[in-house]
């Protein structure tokens, strides 16, 4: 099995500028969270998917963030304009049973 | 607000000796709770679980204790090995939903 498939592995771009952060889930895991993750707040939340339908988006921070998921192989996270602060590690993460999760490699996010 | 807390952000163990990880947790709902490991330029990778209705499991050297009434659990790694060095994830879970992390514990293992 491949793991979780994220992509770019690390993107470094201008404020303002629009940024879409890929996941390609565990095949056959049914549950999709993506992570932020910053040295003051360590792993957050940000959305979770089941069966390809958003459950629980109280963790993205603002409407500048926005995620999908079209199929139960592929996930999107986008955000429109990015700001400076919004530099971090973000983690895609897929699961089967909804305990056990499965976290890809990370991509590391540089807003300039 | 912080539901599950790492208050040692860091911790130096000599290898071969017993390294001791905590969590203290605020939500009595929580009813399931997991270690994840990571290493640098990776995503975390899960250790070992324990569910509400036990107080300790163990895998390996890996054990973890869980005291309901305080809301705290513990990793133990005995023996501590450099390969362990890696920051620690304590995370808790109520239902079958969304994990909850800590900020994390940078274990250092000293040759």
């Amino acid at each position: 099995d491949a793991g979780v498939i994220q992509s770019p592995r690390h993107e470094v771009t201008e404020m303002g500028q629009e940024v879409t952060l890929r996941c390609k889930p565990i095949s056959g895991h049914n549950s999709l969270f993506w992570y932020r993750q910053t040295m003051m707040r360590g792993l957050e939340l940000l959305i979770y998917f089941n069966n390809n339908v958003p459950i629980d988006d109280s963790g993205m921070p603002e409407d500048r963030f926005s995620a999908k998921m079209p199929n139960a192989s592929f996930s999107t996270l986008k955000i429109q304009p990015s700001e400076p602060r919004d530099s971090a590690v973000y983690f895609c993460a897929s699961s089967k049973t909804g305990y056990e999760q499965f976290f890809g490699p990370g991509t590391r996010l540089t807003v300039l | 607000d912080q539901q599950v807390k790492q208050n040692s952000p860091s911790l130096s163990v000599q290898e071969g000796r017993i390294s001791i990880l905590n969590c203290d947790y605020t939500n009595s709902m929580f009813d399931y709770f997991l270690w994840y490991k990571k290493y640098p330029a990776e995503g975390p990778t899960f250790l070992i679980s324990i569910s509400s209705i036990k107080d300790k499991n163990e895998d390996g050297r890996f054990t973890v204790f869980l005291n309901k009434s305080a809301k705290h659990l513990s990793l133990h790694i005995v023996p501590s090995q450099p390969g362990d060095s890696a920051v620690y994830f304590c995370a808790a879970n109520r239902g079958n939903e969304k994990l909850t992390f800590g900020t994390g514990t940078r274990l250092t293992i000293i040759p």
